[in-house]
This record gives structure tokens, C-alpha cells and sequence, in this order.
């Protein structure tokens, strides 16, 4: 258990859709990553969060967006969901400052776009 | 721009030892990390290399070299619950900063 927790675990949905997907970090990280994982895909990274601020943007559709709050859990709103959306998506935390910081990754949430 | 190459599949007797290469050309270099994922988990810590040389933990050791481009995880006395992804990431500047994964490599133990 890393101590980073995702909610829900699944979640299936129709094209066109809004979901939102909720992460919780490790006590005392302070920095927030989403990655989608697609099938036969590597972990995409999305987007970060450090202390309630975007600190780096990936691959991130228009679509979607995020945000960090000041208990610094986190959302991903996915929206207008389209079938290529269904992935895995990971939320990851780390602790700030130090350059060796390890991210530690939540159980994930399953996202099904029927 | 960004490029991390891990083979696709390897397989591997229990008991042996395997050796997973990660080669990597990227805008920077600031740490590789190698990541375990069993299918449908989440991907769980194994190693982090900033400098040049081997570093060890009980079965696994992951090697870098930095002028090469290249990393390998070595996973020894391999038992059948090894079986899962193993994940390359470079973080390729310093800082709190998103790394970038290679797609794994899916490895078999078999008895």
C-alpha cells in the first residue's frame, strides 16, 4: 500500500459524458501527478500539481482538467468522453523540493467509455 | 524530444537470473527510476540511479550509465511472482517533475 488513494476504483460511462476522478496523496507530499494508462501504452503523463499550483502540463487534452485543493487531494475532470478515453488513470504523489523525490503511485482508476 | 526503448517481452526461468536493458535519449538527465507493475496494479518503486555505477537491493541491482545512454535491472533468484511490467522513467530535469516512462517490459517466469 503506498498510501496514495483513488476513488472510484472503476467507473464505466457513456460517450459524452462528465467524470470526475478523485485522488488523495501520501500524508506530507505535497505534489499531485495524473498519467493515463491505454492499453499496450506506457504511463502518459497528464498534468502535476505542487501545493494547490499547476506546475507541469503533459499530454492533456482540452478536455480534461484538474485541480488541487487545499487539503492538496486532487480531481481529474474528464469530459465529452469519448471511446479512446478508456484507459487506467494513475494518480501519483510526491514530497516536495529534493530532485531524488520518488513518485508513488495510487491503485488506479479504471475508466470504461461504452 | 523524448525516447526511452525497453524490449517488449522477455522470459525467463524460475530460479534464473533476467536482465531488463532501458536505453534513453532525452532533453536532459536528472535520475532513472525503474518501476514494477503487475497487470491492472499500480506501479510500485523498485530503484532510482542519479549516478553512474550499480546500486543494490536484495534480488534486484540496476546499473547506469550515463554517457551511454543506458540502464538495466537485474532481477536474480527470479521467482513466479516476478512476473509483471518493468518500467524505465527518466526524469529528465531537477526539480519536482513528471518523468517519462518507457512502455515496460513484460516479463514471464516460468517454471
Amino acid at each position: 500500500d503506498s498510501g496514495v488513494t483513488q476513488t472510484p476504483k472503476h467507473l464505466i460511462t457513456a460517450t459524452g459524458q462528465r467524470v470526475t476522478l478523485r485522488c488523495s496523496p501520501r500524508s506530507g507530499d505535497l505534489s499531485v501527478y495524473w498519467y493515463q494508462q491505454s492499453l499496450d501504452q506506457g504511463l502518459q503523463f497528464l498534468i502535476q500539481y505542487y501545493n494547490g499550483e499547476e506546475r507541469a502540463k503533459g499530454n492533456i487534452l482540452e478536455r480534461f482538467s484538474a485541480q488541487q485543493f487545499p487539503d492538496l487531494h486532487s480531481e481529474l475532470n474528464l469530459s465529452s468522453l469519448e471511446l479512446g478515453d478508456s484507459a487506467l488513470y494513475f494518480c501519483a504523489s510526491s514530497a516536495a523540493g529534493a530532485s531524488t523525490d520518488t513518485q508513488y503511485f495510487g491503485p488506479g482508476t479504471r475508466l470504461t467509455v461504452l | 524530444g523524448q525516447n526511452i526503448d525497453q524490449p517488449t517481452e522477455m522470459t525467463a526461468t524460475e530460479g534464473a537470473i533476467v536482465q531488463i536493458n532501458c536505453t534513453y535519449q532525452t532533453s536532459g538527465f536528472n535520475g532513472l527510476f525503474w518501476y514494477q507493475q503487475h497487470a491492472g496494479e499500480a506501479p510500485t518503486f523498485l530503484s532510482y540511479n542519479v549516478l553512474d555505477g550499480l546500486e543494490e537491493k536484495g534480488r534486484f541491482s540496476s546499473f547506469l550509465s550515463r554517457s551511454k545512454g543506458y540502464s538495466y535491472l537485474l532481477l536474480k533468484e527470479l521467482q513466479m511472482k516476478d512476473s509483471a511490467s518493468y518500467l524505465c522513467a527518466v526524469r529528465t530535469y531537477s526539480g519536482n517533475t513528471p518523468l517519462v516512462f518507457g512502455k515496460g517490459t513484460r516479463l514471464s517466469v516460468i517454471a
